[in-house]
C-alpha cells in the first residue's frame, strides 16, 4: 500500500520568511496530492491540492510542487504570517477515494 | 450549507465501558471516513464507507472497534470495552464522488474521547 513520509516534523520561521514542507510517497500510480492545515483545537481543512497532470499549483502565498519521477511533493508558503502557525498534513491516495496522511509538520511563525 | 457534524463533542468514560460516536456527513456526500488522532499525532485511518459498497475496515485497530452507516448517511463508530489507549480525538470526514476522482474531504469537529 501507499506510504507517505513528511519532513520536517517541526519548523520554526520568522514572520515574512518562507517555509517549505516536503513529502515523499511510494506508489508511482498515485495521482492526487492534497495538503491540509489544522489549527490548534480545530478540524483539518484543505488548503491546496495538485493532480499529477500538473507540476505546480499556486494560490496566493501558498504553492505546491510535484515531482512524479522522484515521487515527492512540497508545500511552499511565502511571506509567512503568525496565522500560518498550524500543523500541516500532506496526503496521497491509498485506494479508491481513500487517503494516506503524512505524520504532520508543526509550523510556528514568530512575529 | 451545513458541514460535517459529530456528537458528542466530548466523552469521558470508564475503562471497560462501550461508547458510541456519531457522525452526520454533508448531505449528498457518498464517502464517509473515520480517523483517530492521538494528542499531537497524525491522522490514523480507521474505516471508510463508499455508497452501498462494503466498507474498508483495514484501519480498525482491533475487533473492539466497529462502525455502521445507515441509509448511506449517518454513521456510528462503536468502541467496546474501552481501554485507556483508546483516548484520542475521533474525526469523521465526508467527500463527494464527483467524476470518480479524489475530492476534498470535509472534516467534522471531532469527538474527544477520554477513557479513565
Amino acid at each position: 500500500g501507499e506510504n507517505v513520509e513528511q519532513h520536517p516534523s517541526t519548523l520554526s520561521v520568522q514572520e515574512g520568511d518562507s517555509a517549505v514542507i516536503k513529502c515523499t510517497y511510494s506508489d508511482s500510480a498515485s495521482n492526487y496530492f492534497p495538503w491540509y492545515k489544522q489549527e490548534l483545537g480545530k478540524r483539518p481543512q484543505l488548503i491546496i491540492d495538485i493532480r499529477s497532470n500538473v507540476g505546480e499549483k499556486k494560490d496566493q502565498r501558498i504553492a505546491v510542487t510535484l515531482n512524479k519521477t522522484a515521487k515527492h511533493f512540497s508545500l511552499h508558503i511565502t511571506e509567512t504570517q503568525p496565522e500560518d502557525s498550524a500543523v500541516y498534513f500532506c496526503a496521497a491516495p491509498g485506494g479508491f477515494q481513500k487517503l494516506v496522511f503524512g505524520t504532520g509538520t508543526r509550523l510556528l511563525v514568530s512575529p | 450549507g451545513a458541514g460535517v457534524s459529530q456528537s458528542p463533542s466530548n466523552k469521558v468514560t470508564e475503562k471497560g465501558k462501550d461508547v458510541e460516536l456519531r457522525c452526520d456527513p454533508i448531505s449528498g456526500h457518498t464517502a464517509l471516513y473515520w480517523y483517530r488522532q492521538s494528542l499531537g499525532q497524525g491522522l490514523e485511518f480507521l474505516i471508510y464507507f463508499q455508497g452501498n459498497s462494503a466498507p474498508d475496515k483495514s484501519g480498525l485497530p482491533s475487533d473492539r472497534f466497529s462502525a455502521e452507516r445507515t441509509g448511506g448517511s449517518v454513521s456510528t463508530l462503536t468502541i467496546q470495552r474501552t481501554q485507556q489507549e483508546d483516548s484520542a480525538v475521533y474525526l469523521c470526514a465526508s467527500s463527494s464522488n464527483l467524476r470518480g476522482l479524489h475530492n476534498e474531504q470535509f472534516f467534522g469537529p471531532g469527538t474527544r474521547l477520554t477513557v479513565l
